[in-house]
């Protein structure tokens, strides 16, 4: 099983600021289908990234993915006031089938 | 715009059973071929649960892979979750939702279940 270690646990910064949000896969992602979610209290999680760097619908381009190796980066280039939430990294394991999520980044307001 | 709405009973005793099941609109529940459950027990990660793939199979977390059974019927636009065997640990909101490509597109906002007695 692909293990997604998230770092930091929290990171406190300010709007206006970049963020930059890290998972790190325990082994190589086929075809980096790595996937990135934002999660606010109280909510669903939306999905942001997907394939390592190819945003999903709708979501503003200053959030962007991308991926080296087993390293896997979110970064926010401009925060703003409503970016402040929890993110998790989630793979997919094709053998046997499995989802497995990051243990979440809360990005918090400094 | 597809929308996911899971519902069921929000408490269920030790030992017992839960189901829930999401019901698809603003689409087909055909336009993608798997759907999946997910928990995340309050305060904590999340955790697949399983999918189902319409045309005929599912796959499910090894690690509840004994407790779970996931169906759809198409004819009525939703797909359930049952597991079983509960304990206090599957305290979580379930969420349904939507697979896309390999990762999860379309959620449900998420129902609360409490396994207590």
């Amino acid at each position: 099983e692909i293990v997604l270690t998230q770092s930091p646990g929290t990171l406190s910064l300010s709007p206006g600021e970049r963020a930059t949000l890290s998972c790190r896969t325990s082994q190589s992602v086929s075809g980096n289908y790595l996937a990135w979610y934002q999660q606010k209290p109280g909510q669903a999680p939306r999905l942001l990234i997907y394939d390592a760097s190819s945003r999903a619908p709708g979501i503003p381009d200053r959030f962007s993915g991308s991926a080296s190796g087993t390293d896997f980066t979110l970064t926010i280039s401009r925060l703003e006031p409503e970016d402040f939430a929890v993110y998790y990294c989630q793979q997919f394991d094709m053998s046997p089938p499995l989802y497995t999520f990051g243990q979440g980044t809360k990005l918090e307001i400094k | 715009q597809v929308e996911l709405q899971e519902s069921g009973p929000g408490l269920v005793k030790p030992s017992g059973t839960l189901s829930l099941t999401c019901a698809v609109s603003g689409g087909s529940i055909s336009s993608s071929d798997w759907w999946s459950w997910i928990r995340q027990p309050p305060g904590k990660g999340l955790e697949w649960i399983g999918e189902i793939y319409l045309r005929g199979g599912t796959n499910y977390n090894p690690s509840l892979r004994s407790r779970v059974t996931i169906s759809a019927d198409k004819s009525k636009n939703q797909f359930s979750l049952q597991l079983s065997s509960l304990t206090a640990a599957d305290t979580a909101i379930y969420y349904c939702a939507r697979n896309h490509g390999f990762n999860l597109d379309y959620w449900g906002q998420g129902t609360l279940v409490t396994v207590s007695s």
